[in-house]
């Protein structure tokens, strides 16, 4: 069964410093998400991305974020300036149709 | 009111019981909803819609109430495989961007 991946599965980097998530959505999907979870609490949303163009995106999706599809396969979350509170579990999820969607198994991010 | 509301639980039920957990919403424009299951420090995975005529998927069931803004999800002869976090998600009206709910963490024991 197809599945979402997501690289690396643990970060740990300095405050300050930027870093690169990596996912690689469902082949044939077309919608492509961006959540995270910070430890004991909700899943948030953070940006949607469709039609290589960002279609929605949460107020803690601010400057610091950037999404990109950098060829045919790969969907990133880059965050620019990384500050303590960045630190969580986050998601990439992809689907057909915006309803049903796939999650990856989560990047683990560790801001000291 | 917060958006999506559940009881964080734990709701620690013996094997073969059977139970029930509430959501309430609190956008009446919400046109869709969503049981997603989460084990722990795992990746939420879609468990089932949630249709006005409700939805029935083996063991699960799920209800909408739209007068009073609430879904349910009903599991019958519950293992031990079921204990999990189930996160109820509700897009607000025009979107079908979710808004989690903090999700009710289920046990099953033997």
């Amino acid at each position: 069964e197809p599945e979402v991946t997501q690289t690396p599965s643990h970060q740990v980097t300095q405050m300050g410093q930027e870093v690169i998530l990596r996912c690689v959505p469902i082949s044939n999907h077309l919608y492509f998400y961006w959540y995270r979870q910070i430890l004991g609490q909700k899943v948030e949303f953070l940006v949607s991305f469709y039609n290589n163009e960002i279609s929605e995106k949460s107020e803690i999706f601010d400057d610091q974020f950037s999404v990109e599809r950098p060829d045919g396969s790969n969907f990133t979350l880059k965050i620019r300036s990384t500050k303590l509170e960045d630190s969580a579990m986050y998601f990439c999820a992809s689907s057909t149709t915006p309803e049903t969607q796939y999650f990856g198994p989560g990047t683990r991010l560790l801001v000291l | 009111r917060k958006e999506v509301e559940q009881d964080p639980g734990p709701f620690n039920v013996p094997e073969g019981a059977t139970v029930a957990f509430n959501c309430t919403y609190s956008n009446s424009a919400s046109q869709s909803f969503f049981w997603y299951r989460q084990d722990c420090r795992k990746e939420p995975k879609l468990l089932m819609s949630v249709y006005s005529s409700g939805n029935e998927d083996g063991r699960f069931t799920a209800q909408l109430n739209r007068a009073s803004q609430y879904i349910s999800l009903l599991i019958r002869d519950s293992k031990l495989s079921d204990s999990a976090t189930y996160l109820c998600v509700v897009p607000p009206g025009g979107s079908y961007i979710p808004t989690f709910g903090r999700g009710t963490s289920l046990i099953v024991h033997p």
